[in-house]
Formats: C-alpha cells, structure tokens, sequence
C-alpha cells in the first residue's frame, strides 16, 4: 500500500497563476482532507471531505477549490495563486467517525511558493 | 471555536525525559492525539487517548490527560536523536464532527548531547 500520496512535492507558481494539487490515497478511507501548514501556526484545515459526494469548508476556505473526484481521490485548486497562498499542503485521509480512532494519514506534503 | 496550544520549542539532553505540554479549549473531546513530524515528512499518528481515560502508556510514551484542566501531555522516556521532530497535540470532537481534527502549533523538541 503506498497510503496517502500527493503531487507535486515542490511548485513554484507566479502571482495569478493556477495550478492544482493532487492527493490520492488507496486505504478504502471515506474521509479525505486538506491542510495548510505554515511556521508557527501548526496545521490548518481548508476543506475536507466526509465522503465520496460530499465537500465542507474548513477553517481557511478562501481562495481554494476542491473536488472529490472519486473515492480515492481529491484535488485542491488554486484558481489565482496569491503569496499569501505560500506554503506546505498536507492532504490526509481516515476512516468514517465513528469507526475508529479517527487517525488521520497523512501524505508527504506538497512544498508552493508563490511569487 | 476550539483551540489547542502548546509551547513552541523544547530542548532536553539525551537521555533525559522530555516533557511535552498541551492545553485545549472543546470539553467534547472525545479523542486526544500526539502526532510526530519528521523534517520533510508528513504528520504521523504517535498515540492517542480516549478523553474517559487519564492514562496511557506505550514503550516509552506516556499520556497523561487532566480533562478537569483540559491539560494533555505527552511524556518521551530517554530521549533519544530520533526524538528530535515537531509534535503536534490535536483533538477531535463527538461523534458528529470527528471528521475534523483541530491541531496545536507543534512543539519543535530538540536533543542536546
């Protein structure tokens, strides 16, 4: 099993650009995730996915889309990427609440940088 | 909303204990993790805690969870270099929003020798 894997790992992108981020994961988990993760400020959630169908906005939504393409995958898209949108994405994955333990897996991130 | 904070950094000698604090706000907690971050690496479940329990231990993890405090902490028995990572306290609610995990800032625990 590889778990949880995202590409790229590494972007550079120009103020305005578009680009999406690609995270698959081939545990059978419901669940999917995505995060920010920037110094000082541990993780922060930007959306998630309950299930296969469903997307809910997390913490810090604005300027991000995402799709949940299918059960193993989810993408999230920077239509017009901003410096502020500078840093390292973490997507994860676990199983429904309620099922467990409620671990999250987590992917080896995704390093942007925006100009 | 909730919130989860812990120090930032903390330095321990090799083979000495390391000590590493948590506060959280949410009373429904049902779940209480530590995750380790490796340098370029993504998070990794440690250990957890149910919030009906006070005490875990695991080889050389303790947890210890004062739910009258709401104070969790996370205990590394001779601390070793391999220690040295980012640990991330987290929480997660009831049952109808234990899809999301709210995260601490991590505490950076570096190995002097």
């Amino acid at each position: 099993n590889a778990g949880v894997t995202q590409t790229p790992k590494f972007q550079v992108l120009k103020t305005g650009q578009s680009m999406t981020l690609q995270c698959a994961q081939d545990m059978n988990h419901n669940s999917m995730y995505w995060y920010r993760q920037d110094p000082g400020m541990g993780l922060r959630l930007i959306y998630y996915s309950a299930s296969e169908g469903t997307t809910d906005k997390g913490e810090v939504p604005n300027g991000y889309n995402v799709s949940r393409l299918n059960k193993r995958e989810f993408s999230l898209r920077l239509e017009s990427a901003a410096p502020s949108q500078t840093s390292v994405y973490f997507c994860a994955s676990s199983d429904p609440p309620g099922t467990g333990d409620n671990e999250q897996f987590f992917g080896p991130g995704t390093r942007l940088t925006v100009l | 909303g909730e919130d989860v904070e812990q120090s930032l950094f903390l330095s321990v000698r090799e083979g000495d204990s390391s000590v590493i604090n948590c506060t959280y706000t949410d009373s429904s907690s049902t779940y209480l993790y530590w995750y380790k971050q490796e340098p370029g690496a993504g998070l990794q479940l440690l250990t957890y805690i149910f919030s009906n329990m006070d005490m875990k231990q695991d080889q050389r993890l303790t947890v210890l969870l004062n739910k009258k405090d709401k104070h969790l902490s996370l205990r590394i028995a001779d601390t070793q270099t391999g220690d040295s990572a980012i640990y991330f306290c987290a929480e997660s609610g009831g049952y109808s929003s234990a899809s999301k995990i709210i995260f601490g800032s991590g505490t950076r625990l570096s190995i002097r020798p």
